[in-house]
């Protein structure tokens, strides 16, 4: 049963701290998304890559966000320093964009973040 | 402005009971997707049902079936039977443009939709 694996699942931290959260496609799928939960703001998409390229990346704050895909079976999201309105779940979610009708994204289990 | 509404923030529904969950979008592509998915306590986006707005008939997956009402730019789900694992926060969500590179969803604030035994 192929799934996106994301890690870690929960991480605390303190104010202007490096974090980097992990995430891991299903294999052969070629769109990768990022995606911040808070409570204020519900879902909100951060950046997204097709075939490892970034396509949008306008929902990121540039000063302290990065997200990368060094290949096809990672991508990463970055926040340095970290603040702490940062603190969320993020969700990595991954989809095909050719030869399936729906092109739905299946998401990961999140990783929580708290910075104190 | 909301590109996609969800107005009801709870519903509270005895099982067995259908339930309706309200979602408008506004869009001017005339291609797009929408999508319910279902959040659980547990915290995971499970993915429920798709709706091309091209598609004539309305989606239907198990007991999940979406009423797609296209002049009115709607697309409620609907649960038949429901049970108590359904308890959960339910997203609305719609892609625009159904050209390759154009996959980014925008989500709804959501419903939470509570099952009474």
């Amino acid at each position: 049963d192929a799934r996106v694996t994301q890690t870690p699942r929960h991480k605390v931290t303190e104010m202007g701290q490096e974090v980097t959260m992990r995430c891991q496609p299903i294999l052969g799928h070629n769109t990768v998304f990022w995606y911040r939960q808070t409570m204020m703001q519900g879902l909100e998409l951060l950046a997204y890559f097709r075939n490892r390229a970034p396509l949008d990346d306008s929902g990121m704050p540039k000063d302290r966000f990065s997200a990368e895909m060094p290949d096809a079976t990672l991508a990463t999201l970055k926040i340095q320093p970290s603040e702490p309105r940062d603190s969320a779940v993020y969700f990595c979610a991954s989809g095909l964009d050719y030869g399936t009708p729906t092109y739905e994204q299946y998401f990961g289990p999140g990783t929580r973040l708290t910075v104190t | 402005a909301q590109k996609i509404t969800q107005t009801q923030p709870g519903m509270f529904v005895q099982e067995k009971e259908a339930v309706t969950l309200d979602c408008t979008y506004d869009t001017s592509d005339p291609s797009y997707g929408l999508f319910w998915y279902k959040q659980p306590s547990s915290g995971e986006m499970i993915f429920l049902i798709y709706q091309g707005s091209y598609d004539q008939q309305n989606a239907t997956e198990g007991r999940y079936s979406l009423n797609f009402q296209k002049a009115r730019k709607s697309a409620n789900l609907v649960i038949s039977a429901s049970q108590l694992g359904d308890s959960a926060m339910y997203f609305c969500a719609m892609r625009e443009g159904l050209i390759q590179g154009a996959q980014k969803l925008v989500f709804g604030q959501g419903t939470r939709l509570t099952i009474n035994p």
